[in-house]
């Protein structure tokens, strides 16, 4: 089974100040992983996936995450928060050895940039 | 390019009431199709999940249904709503071998009342 885990339900962080947004994932073999952002009553939008090679995957609008094989974890980073980066953030899996197509979402984390 | 069309973006329906929503996807061909759904704002639900042309897979038992009828349409219904149905629906399609991710549509936002 695959799943995936956003610790914190809410990140505040002041603009310009870095954020980082937690996710840890389960699956039996080894991950693609992915990063997409919401807006209030929109569809999900792409920020970033890892695949393979780079532990260091870099993203839309200036989002990066590190992909760390030895504590299962994908975090999300930007170095400079915006106010417009305030939405909710999505983490999710697929695990590539077993025959399941869909990905497997976190529950989400809502961040607020305070100006 | 690839487009992925969602429609209604609101629907207020009764209890008991049928549903359908529908979505299409242009610019591709042999998409895989997903519905997920969102309640209160947070965290996806996978409800349905097609690799082709009626092949459906269900992930979670429940009053809805799906289907596919042309390549690039994907229909979710139910024939009597409950209340529990209430929340955001989300139709996205890849390309397999899906590690290129999803694109998401804009999402019916459903109240049943």
């Amino acid at each position: 089974a695959q799943s995936v885990a956003q610790p914190e339900d809410q990140v505040n962080v002041a603009e310009g100040n870095p954020l980082t947004v937690k996710c840890t994932y389960s699956v039996s073999g080894n991950p693609y992983l992915f990063w997409y952002v919401q807006y209030p009553n929109r569809g999900l939008q792409f920020l970033l996936k890892y695949i393979t090679g780079d532990n260091l995957v870099k993203g839309s609008y200036g989002f990066e995450a590190e992909f760390n094989k030895s504590q299962t974890s994908f975090h999300l980073k930007k170095p400079s928060a915006l106010v417009s980066d305030s939405a909710l953030y999505f983490c999710a899996v697929r695990d590539r050895n077993t025959g399941r197509r869909a990905l497997t979402f976190g529950s989400g984390t809502r961040l607020q940039v305070q100006p | 390019s690839q487009t992925i069309h969602q429609w209604p973006a609101t629907l207020v329906q009764p209890v008991g009431s049928p549903l359908s929503l529908e979505c299409t996807v242009e610019g591709t061909s042999n998409p895989n199709l997903y519905w997920y759904r969102q309640a209160a704002g947070r965290g996806l639900q996978l409800l349905f999940y097609s690799v082709g042309i009626g092949q459906i897979s269900s992930e979670v038992p429940q009053n809805l249904s799906a289907s596919r009828p042309q390549d690039r349409q994907f229909i979710l219904s139910s024939k009597k709503l409950l209340l529990s149905d209430s929340g955001f629906y989300l139709c996205a399609w890849s390309l397999p071998p899906n590690w290129e991710g999803y694109t998401f549509g804009s999402g019916t936002r459903l109240t049943v009342v």
